[in-house]
């Protein structure tokens, strides 16, 4: 499973991170991914990280590109979204997922987190 | 950032089959079969139940099922149940390597 922490509130302009820990798989096999879906809208795909085989490359969608950064430390099965430059549009409930494809992508995300809610509200 | 188009909303009676499309482009769709359903119930995280257009997880049931045509994927749930009542969500790779998803469908059961 996939535990997070580390959402809240923030300020516009503010920053805040996040984080995903593992269990029960060895996430340094696996691409890790984010996904945000706001209040009563759909799911976002944020960015991903690639496994070290691929130099932990990142890759993220063009609305976030700029101000998260994702990085990993396979040594503590953990994953992490750094936030910046936050507007009220990126509130949202934030999900880290697994691709299930082991070294490669499938690009299908077979275990999720369960979710953090962030708000960015003065 | 593209939004792959699906219906915003679908209904069906108890053991009809209902077919939720996902249309893209040949950016994404049209170019890869890595295309995957999510189904998404009120508060809870996502859970994949199709990837690789037509392919099945573990623990998935066979009434789902899915196929792709041009630019077009498609979700088919037969012998519908109430617990299907949920959102569902296409995904695919992009051109870009990046991944984008549909705008998301709500399953009414009747």
């Amino acid at each position: 499973q996939l535990v997070q922490s580390g959402g809240g509130l923030v300020q516009p302009g503010g920053s805040l991170r996040l984080s995903c820990v593992a269990s029960g798989f060895t996430i340094s096999d696996h691409y890790m991914d984010w996904v945000r879906q706001a209040p009563g809208k759909g799911l976002e795909w944020i960015g991903r990280i690639r496994t070290k085989s691929y130099n932990y490359a990142t890759t993220y969608a063009a609305s976030v590109r700029g101000g998260f950064t994702i990085s990993r430390d396979d040594s503590e099965n953990s994953v992490y979204l750094q936030m910046s430059g936050l507007t009220t549009a990126d509130s949202a409930v934030y999900y880290c997922a697994r691709d299930q494809g082991v070294g490669r992508n499938e690009d299908a995300f077979d275990i999720w987190g369960q979710g953090t809610m962030v708000t960015v509200s003065s | 950032q593209s939004v792959l188009t699906q219906p915003a909303s679908v209904s069906g009676s108890l053991g009809q089959s209902v077919t939720i499309s996902c249309t893209g482009t040949d950016n994404d769709i049209g170019a890869y079969k890595f295309v995957s359903w999510y189904q998404q119930h009120p508060g809870r995280a996502p859970k994949l139940l199709l990837f690789a257009v037509d392919s099945r997880p573990s623990g998935i049931s066979n009434r789902f099922s899915g196929f792709k045509s041009g630019w077009t994927a498609s979700l088919i749930i037969s012998g519908l149940q109430a617990e299907d009542e949920a959102h569902y969500y296409c995904s695919s790779y992009t051109k870009s390597a990046t991944l984008v998803f549909g705008g998301g469908t709500a399953l009414t059961v009747l």
